[in-house]
């Protein structure tokens, strides 16, 4: 089964910390995967996407990396800021014919001053 | 380049009322997608378009929640009767019809509350 797996649930930091999240994936055939910031009461936003042959991207503070091998990615955020507090979704896409999108329930971030 | 749009921003509704919800997506795009997402999880996709044809329903409740895209471009979800549990936000998305899915982009969703 296609199945997209988030931790944490949630986390606190401190403004000015590094933090980082993690996703694992069951999703096959592979196709890509990205993450997203979504604020509250808002839609997601992409921050990055990353095909089978990356292994990381980066998007300004934002770094992401694939392992495709363990199926696994992380985000990492460098030097918080109040403004990163968000939901982070790691969604992976497929590479059959329904081009779904996989989603992970998030990782809840508040990052405090 | 506008985005994916979608009005209202909020709607609170009784519960057995109906509501619609309307989403235009950014031109060019195709595929349309309806999800419903409930507070502290994941989008879930109801339906997706795909110009003016349903290409998957199956998670739609198909008893209350109906979609339309009649002219392959905006499109409307509505809601008849509303229960306590439909209360999420309601986010519609577009893209090209590309295997790779870029292009993806969301709207800023509908907040539904049912009381």
């Amino acid at each position: 089964k296609n199945q997209v797996e988030q931790s944490p649930q949630s986390l606190i930091i401190l403004e000015g910390k590094n933090c980082t999240l993690q996703c694992n994936y069951t999703v096959s055939p592979f196709s890509n995967l990205r993450w997203y910031k979504q604020d509250t009461g808002r839609g997601p936003v992409s921050l990055t996407i990353m095909t089978f042959s990356e292994n990381t991207k980066s998007n300004g503070r934002y770094t992401a990396t694939l392992d495709a091998d363990t199926k696994q990615s992380s985000l990492h955020i460098t030097a918080s800021q109040l403004s990163d507090s968000a939901s982070y979704i790691c969604v992976v896409s497929a590479r059959d014919s329904s081009y779904k999108l996989i989603f992970g329930s998030g990782t809840r971030l508040l990052v405090r001053p | 380049e506008a985005g994916v749009a979608q009005s209202p921003r909020y709607k609170i509704i009784e519960k057995r009322q109906s509501v619609a919800f309307w989403c235009n997506p950014i031109s060019g795009h195709a595929t349309l997608y309806w999800y419903q997402q409930i507070l502290g999880q994941g989008p879930k996709l109801l339906i997706q378009f795909q110009n003016n044809g349903v290409v998957d329903d199956s998670q739609l409740p198909k008893d209350r929640f109906s979609a339309e895209r009649l002219k392959g471009v905006d499109s409307t979800l509505k809601i008849q009767p509303a229960k306590l549990e439909d209360s999420a936000v309601y986010l519609c998305a577009s893209s090209f019809v590309d295997r790779n899915n870029y292009g993806y982009t969301f709207g800023s969703g509908t907040r539904l509350t049912v009381v």
